[in-house]
């Protein structure tokens, strides 16, 4: 169907190590993939996004890479940082966007 | 430039009762989206407003309803309020309909609880 599936649901780290989170989707009018950040007690924070005619792309030390073909995109932060910990979640748009289930990220100092 | 805007922070309602959620859009946003947050199901669409018009529409049963009004403030209601709809309500605004051409910015959810 149109869900996105994401994994791991939680992943812990210790400060300084990369972490890596992977969605899968299945719809392939998919072209927009953002992924969110979200803190206790906050709304969702857009960190990064993808559209679907680029590959890879990078804002300091976080990356987004995309394979079209193999419907996947995947997340990945380098030299976490404890306030990297809370939860974040990959989304797939056309007209709206179908969010993954999410991962709890701790970055144990 | 402030963000998304929504009120209540939270609400307490009970069994059989309406609510009613306010969005103010981040200014210049045409586009609203709502979003329902629950542990067990996640972030899940509910509907999308652009220049007062409903363009999308998730699978939610028709007690929830919204309304876009001339400044992009949008409104969501929910009749006959059930246990499960207990959630974080999120509104998020973008530029322009649809994921084509715009991200989409959260506000910070409305809590409501209904006992």
């Amino acid at each position: 169907g149109e869900n996105v599936e994401q994994h791991p649901s939680t992943l812990s780290v210790q400060e300084g190590d990369s972490a890596v989170i992977k969605c899968t989707y299945s719809d392939s009018a998919s072209n927009y993939f953002p992924w969110y950040k979200q803190e206790l007690g906050k709304g969702p924070q857009l960190i990064i996004d993808i559209r679907s005619n680029v590959g890879e792309k990078k804002d300091q030390r976080i990356a987004v890479t995309l394979n079209k073909t193999a419907k996947h995109f995947s997340l990945h932060i380098t030299e976490t940082q404890p306030e990297d910990s809370a939860v974040y979640f990959c989304a797939r748009g056309y007209s709206t966007l179908t969010f993954g289930k999410g991962t709890m990220l701790l970055v144990s100092p | 430039k402030a963000g998304v805007t929504q009120t209540p922070r939270y609400l307490i309602k009970t069994r059989g009762q309406q609510v009613t959620l306010s969005c103010s859009p981040i200014s210049g946003h045409r586009s609203v989206s709502w979003y329902q947050q629950t542990p067990g199901q996640g972030l899940q669409f509910l509907f999308e407003y652009f220049s007062e018009t409903q363009r999308n529409k998730g699978n939610f049963p028709g007690r929830f309803s919204g309304r876009q009004f001339s400044n992009s403030r949008s409104e969501m209601n929910v009749s006959t309020l059930e246990l499960g709809d207990s959630a974080l309500y999120l509104c998020a605004s973008s530029l322009l309909s649809g994921t084509r051409n715009t991200e989409a910015f959260f506000g910070q959810g409305t809590r409501l609880t209904v006992v």
